[in-house]
This record gives C-alpha cells, structure tokens and sequence, in this order.
C-alpha cells in the first residue's frame, strides 16, 4: 500500500523555524495537505494544495513541495505550535484517495 | 460555520457492528458540493481513512476496511452514518467524521482531476471494542 512517511519528532526552540518533510512516491503528481493536531483535539488543515493557506491559518505556516518530498514551515515557533503535524495526500492510481503521513510531533523547547 | 458532531455507542462487543452518526449543522448536506467522510485514530497512532460518501449515496472505502464498511446518508436529517461491521479490539479508537471539498483541478499531465482533502472535522468519539 502507498507510504507517505514523516520525521517522528522536530524540536524546535521559540523564535526559530520548524521544517516538517513528507515523502513519498506520488506527491510529484499528487498535491499535499498538512493538518495540525492538538491533544485531545480534531485535526485542523493549515496548509493545503502544497502550499495554500486556509483562512485564519497564521502566515508562519508555509508549505513548499520539490520531487517526492513536500515540506511544512513554521516560521517564528510559537508555544502553541506545539502539536503533531500529519501530511496527506492520495496515490497516483487512485487506489486510496486519501493517504495520510506517519505524523511528525514538534516540540518547542 | 459548518459544524460536525459525531454521536453513537462508545461501547461495542467484539464481531458486533459499529454505528455511529455524523450530524452536519450550518450546512446542506445535499449541496452537492462535497463530500463527507469517516477518519480514525487509534490511541496514541496517526489517522486511517475509512470511507466518504457523496449526496447522491455514491460511496468509496479504503480497500483494507471495504469488506466491513458500510456508509449511508439521510439527506432529510442533514446526517451521514458508519457501520462497521465484525469488529476487533484493532478497531477502538477515535472516530472523526469531515467534510470534502470537491474540488476540481487540470494536474500536470492536462488531467483532471479533484483534490482530497478535509477542511472540517467533527470533534471525534471513542469507541471502545470490549467484551
């Protein structure tokens, strides 16, 4: 089945930059989406179409895609920016239309 | 804003089936402008797609659940449901239901074709698989 696999763990300190990498064989075809999810809380898209903003997303969220690897920033770490960051995307076959990344959990120190 | 609650048992016994309902408020259901989905999260573990299904009851599953799954939609109460069918101890986890935008695109081969993805979730429910 089709893999899109993620860094387990980015630390990051208040003020620096956080850059969450997500690879996988058909994101040269297939556009990306990141989600931020809180504890105990629902996912929240926060960039989509590789590098769209939804509304009410902060500027500091920014996503890049280059070949088979697509790249969520955050620019200027914010404490509440603390959260696990999952990528998703589908399969160039169109076997599984929504794929999702093995999650990335940033840590700001 | 459009709001999704899930709402069903937190408890199922092992081979029973799971049922849970999603209720979609500050919206049509019928719109004809999305489609609606059912995600899951195992404690502790990242997000599994499940299956969604369109306004006219036009369904798709993830292949590794499509023998179990079962997504129907009742237009007339703005809601869309899951069952689950013959489950496990592997199926307890946190049961989110989303909204997908269709949304269509030209990709870089002159294609088209929609983007997948999910720009509102419900706030999830437990379920528990236990005897």
């Amino acid at each position: 089945s089709y893999e899109l696999t993620q860094p387990p763990s980015v630390s990051v300190s208040p003020g620096q930059t956080a850059r969450i990498t997500c690879s996988g064989d058909a994101l040269p075809k297939q556009y990306a989406y990141w989600y931020q999810q809180k504890p105990g809380q629902a996912p929240v898209l926060v960039i989509y179409k590789d590098s769209e903003r939804p509304s009410g997303i902060p500027e500091r969220f920014s996503g890049s895609s280059s070949g088979t690897t697509v790249t969520l920033t955050i620019s200027g770490v914010q404490a509440e920016d603390e959260a696990d960051y999952y990528c998703q995307s589908a399969d160039s076959s169109g076997t599984s239309l929504y794929v999702f990344g093995t999650g990335t959990k940033v840590t700001v120190l | 804003q459009v709001q999704l609650q899930e709402s069903g048992p937190g408890l199922v016994k092992p081979s029973q089936t799971l049922s849970l309902t999603c209720t979609v408020s500050g919206g049509s259901i019928s719109s004809g402008s999305y489609y609606w989905s059912w995600i899951r999260q195992p404690a502790g573990k990242g997000l599994e797609w499940i299956g969604r299904i369109y306004t006219s009851g036009s369904t798709n599953y993830n292949p590794s659940l499509k023998s179990r799954v079962t997504i129907s939609v009742d237009t007339s109460k703005n809601q869309f449901s899951l069952k689950l069918s013959s489950v496990t101890a592997a199926d307890t986890a946190v049961y989110y239901c989303a909204r997908d935008p269709i949304d269509p695109y030209y990709d870089s081969s002159g294609y088209y074709t929609y983007s997948n993805y999910f720009d509102y979730w419900g706030q999830g429910t437990l379920v528990t698989v236990s005897s």
